[in-house]
């Protein structure tokens, strides 16, 4: 099956810096990423969808100044949480699909911690 | 606004009786259908995916899809306390470019 990967899968930060969490498609070219963000016990919420290439689209009430999405290549896309602040605690989970797949492969996710 | 719905649970089944999910989606032209699990603490895996009306079996698990009815559903035979899980509904159109709209999940306990 095909193989997402993130890293890193755990990180804590103080306040006010920024972190970059990277997201690969291992043994597929990813023309579509998702990203994610999971508040314990609560439903994923869609932040945004990237294609190789192009800027990312994001969904209502996203920051795309705060999240910064870079899908430079068919294997690697990377959310950047800009000047960090407590409330971004949360976990961050990719998820990638190919071009000639109707099915989406998720990461393990990242779980970010705000200090 | 495409919309999925799921009893959020928990749906509560002993150990080796069937456990049903069900899944309602708001959108007619919607033509791909998924089934994740999550385990608690990880993200979703990949369970099923079903595009045709009809039942698919893949092992313990049976992916039903109504189209008319606009419900999929998920059937778990003999059901496992690792089993134990949220599983959630995913419901995309056709082609590549489609953005997945995901319902919140049921919570799954299999009791010993």
């Amino acid at each position: 099956g095909a193989v997402v990967s993130q890293h890193p899968s755990w990180v804590i930060c103080k306040s006010g810096t920024s972190v970059k969490i990277e997201c690969r498609s291992l043994d597929f070219q990813a023309t579509t990423m998702f990203w994610y963000r999971q508040f314990p016990k609560q439903s994923l919420m869609l932040m945004a969808t990237s294609n190789e290439g192009s800027k990312a689209t994001y969904e209502q009430g996203v920051e795309k100044d705060k999240f910064l999405i870079n899908h430079a290549s068919l294997t690697l896309s990377t959310l950047t949480v800009t000047s960090a602040h407590p409330e971004d605690s949360s976990f961050y989970i990719c998820s990638a699909r190919g071009v000639d797949q109707e099915t989406q492969y998720f990461g393990p996710g990242t779980r970010l911690l705000v200090l | 606004q495409k919309e999925v719905e799921q009893n959020s649970g928990p749906l509560s089944v002993p150990e080796g009786a069937i456990a049903s999910l069900n899944c309602t989606y708001s959108d007619r032209g919607s033509q791909s259908f998924f089934w994740y699990r999550q385990y608690s603490g990880k993200s979703p895996e990949l369970i099923m995916s079903i595009y045709s009306n009809g039942d698919k079996e893949d092992g313990r698990f049976t992916a039903q899809l109504n189209k008319a009815s606009q419900y999929v559903s998920l059937l778990i035979r003999d059901s496992q306390p690792s089993d134990s899980a949220t599983y959630l509904c995913a419901v995309g159109a056709s082609g590549g470019s489609y953005i997945p709209t995901f319902g919140r999940g049921t919570s799954l306990i299999v009791h010993p």
